[in-house]
């Protein structure tokens, strides 16, 4: 089964610097990956998706981007953090069983923009 | 993608069995309907997922009518541990869960 490695756990940021969160999947090869941002006591906001090295999908404009320079690593990155980047990150790989998909997520990374 | 209703938040007791509705009117023939839980400061865990009539794991039911224009999942005998969020996806049979996840509803459990 599906490994999702996604680090660091905690990250304290000052405004303007930049960002680089990596995650890793193990298990599984060509998957479909995701990056979530969850705001405190929110639900789960879709920002990037990817089906393949070098094939990156926005599903909001904002102050970050996301890049897949490998099959199984995923990278979401910023030049200039703002406030609002602060959040709770996630990496998730879809993996198929049976003849549906599910959603695998990583440990999460919980940011702090000060 | 269908949008989905869900309730706020659930009480409950320790021993109790607690059912957690969601509405997705717009649901398409080929849509299925995927339930997740959350704990705090950790990523969604699936629970179970169906496409109709009723789904049984080890650790939940998942009921939805003929219709399917809504679901119900089933946590038999709720612990303390079950305290979470838990989160209704309808997603689409072709795959991508290129979906916004709701708030969710968050079911306390009370000794």
């Amino acid at each position: 089964s599906q490994t999702i490695h996604q680090w660091p756990a905690t990250l304290v940021q000052p405004v303007g610097s930049p960002l680089s969160l990596e995650c890793t999947v193990e298990g599984t090869s060509n998957p479909n990956l995701y990056w979530y941002r969850q705001a405190a006591g929110r639900g789960l906001q879709l920002l990037f998706y990817s089906v393949g090295i070098g094939q990156i999908s926005s599903e909001v404009p904002q102050n970050l981007s996301a890049s897949r320079p490998q099959d199984r690593q995923f990278i979401l990155s910023s030049k200039k953090l703002l406030l609002s980047d602060s959040g709770f990150y996630l990496c998730a790989c879809a993996a198929l069983e049976g003849v549906n998909e599910k959603l695998f997520f990583g440990s999460g990374t919980q940011l702090s923009v000060l | 993608l269908a949008k989905t209703t869900q309730p706020i938040s659930m009480d409950s007791y320790e021993g109790q069995e607690v059912n957690i509705t969601c509405s997705h009117n717009n649901i398409a023939t080929n849509d299925y309907i995927t339930w997740y839980q959350q704990f705090p400061s950790q990523g969604p865990r699936f629970i179970i997922q169906g496409y109709k009539t009723k789904v049984t794991n080890e650790v939940a039911s998942l009921f939805i009518p003929a219709d399917r224009k809504s679901s119900t999942l089933s946590l038999p005998r709720v612990s303390l541990s079950d305290t979470a969020v838990y989160y209704c996806l309808v997603v689409g049979q072709s795959g991508g869960f290129k979906t916004i996840f709701g708030a969710g509803t968050r079911l306390f459990v009370k000794a």
